[in-house]
């Protein structure tokens, strides 16, 4: 069965502090990896897109990384900030089949 | 352009009556999603429209929902005798595809929240 597990569930830091939020997957035939950022009661906004050949792509503070051979993925954030506060959402996309699996997510407090 | 825009952003209703969403892809893209999100989980697939096309329906989406596109622009979601349990975030996305079977880059909607009574 096609999955994507988030770890952890939650997480507290504090502002300036750095963090490394955890995606593993068992999706195959694998096209992307995508990880988005979603505001409470907004909806998802894209950070980065990665493909198979791909190992790490930034976009800011926020930095993700893939190992496509042991299905995992993380995003690290850097000096974090208090609109870092949100839901972090791990997507892949099954190759040949238009289809996202998206992971639960995990909620990341920023504290000051 | 501004976004993919859906309406109405928040409904309350009582159970058994009828609520219809709407969504604006963005205008250009070829490709409408739509998802259901319930309390700390992530969106589950209900739908997706390529241009006017109805491609493909999750079993989540029971024969008391419908789902619209009928020009391959806005697209509609409607739950008729709604239940509790379709209290839910009702997302929406598009993205545009231009060959293959890539899904593109999925830009979603701020959601329409719909609360059973």
């Amino acid at each position: 069965k096609n999955q994507v597990e988030q770890s952890p569930q939650s997480l507290i830091i504090l502002e300036g502090k750095n963090c490394t939020l955890q995606c593993n997957y068992t999706v195959s035939p694998f096209s992307n990896l995508r990880w988005y950022k979603q505001d409470t009661g907004r909806g998802p906004v894209s950070l980065t897109i990665m493909t198979f050949s791909e190992n790490t792509k930034s976009n800011g503070r926020y930095t993700a990384t893939l190992d496509a051979d042991t299905k995992q993925s993380s995003l690290h954030i850097t000096a974090s900030q208090l609109s870092d506060s949100a839901s972090y959402i791990c997507v892949v996309s099954e190759g040949g089949y238009n289809k996202l699996i998206f992971g639960a997510g995990t909620r990341l407090a920023v504290h000051p | 352009d501004t976004g993919v825009s859906q309406n109405p952003r928040h409904k309350i209703t009582k159970r058994g009556q009828n609520v219809t969403f709407r969504c604006d892809p963005i205008s250009e893209h070829n490709r409408l999603y739509w998802y259901r999100q319930t309390l700390g989980q992530g969106p589950e697939f209900l739908t997706y429209f390529q241009n006017e096309a109805q491609l493909e329906k999750s079993r989540l989406l029971s024969d008391r929902f419908s789902a619209e596109r009928p020009k391959g622009s806005f697209s509609t979601l409607e739950i008729q005798r709604t239940e509790q349990g379709d209290s839910a975030m009702y997302l929406c996305a598009s993205s545009l595809v231009t060959g293959g079977s890539n899904t593109g880059e999925l830009f979603f909607g701020e959601g329409s929240r719909l609360t059973v009574l």
